[in-house]
């Protein structure tokens, strides 16, 4: 098993561009979600997602937009990247979904860092 | 949701014991104490959670009070590759929830 794999693992953008950042998991988990990470913030949840076609907000959704077409696929899209969107984005999965009757634990992938000029 | 607070930071030495506390004092009854860690940038790693009795498994152990209002994540000997960003979360109510990261514990391993 390869877990949860990101790509790619650095990217510079000029602002306006946009881009799509990719999240596998070969785990056959239902749950998927996608967070930022910036300095003295901890992480903040983007969006996500309990199954194929289902998708939700999290607490910081603006500009960024996501789909899962697949249980194994979860993109995340900058439509017209900020450098407010300079972070580290990871994206992460469980078996069930967490707040639901289960207790699985988080897997993470190992970050997308983005930079936005 | 129910908030956790932890220390900024915190130190010990290497080979004794690691004791990170977390304030959940707000937890509801159904729900899981969750801690994972973070190291160096890396994908946060899960350790361990609990509901009420305590748990123990191959990283850590976590001690939860009573009242279950705070809980204690144990390494039984900190080890240098154990500095790292920790956190304790607490599963939301409700159903197709969002795990909340909040800013963790920093533990500095020293010789």
């Amino acid at each position: 098993n390869a877990g949860v794999t990101q790509t790619p693992k650095f990217q510079v953008l000029k602002t306006g561009q946009s881009m799509t950042l990719q999240c596998a998991q070969d785990m056959n988990h239902e749950y998927m979600s996608w967070y930022r990470q910036d300095p003295g913030m901890g992480l903040r949840l983007i969006h996500y997602s309990v199954g194929a076609g289902i998708t939700d907000q999290g607490e910081v959704p603006n500009g960024y937009n996501v789909s899962r077409s697949t249980t194994e696929d979860f993109p995340l899209r900058l439509l017209s990247a900020a450098p407010s969107q300079t972070s580290v984005y990871f994206c992460a999965s469980s078996y069930s979904i967490p707040g639901a009757d289960s207790n699985s634990p988080l897997h993470f992938g190992n970050g997308t860092r983005l930079t936005v000029t | 949701d129910a908030k956790t607070t932890q220390p900024t930071s915190m130190d010990c030495a290497e080979g004794r014991a690691a004791n990170l506390p977390c304030n959940h004092s707000t937890i509801s009854g159904n729900e899981y104490v969750y801690w994972y860690r973070q190291i160096h940038s890396q994908g946060p790693q899960y350790i361990i959670h609990g509901l009420k009795n305590n748990e123990t498994n191959e990283m850590a152990s976590l001690i939860i009070t009573e009242d279950r209002k705070s809980s204690t994540l144990i390494l039984p000997h900190a080890t240098l590759r154990d500095t790292a960003v920790y956190y304790c979360i607490v599963r939301p109510t409700g159903t197709a929830s969002k795990l909340t990261f909040g800013t963790g514990t920093r533990l500095q391993v020293t010789l």
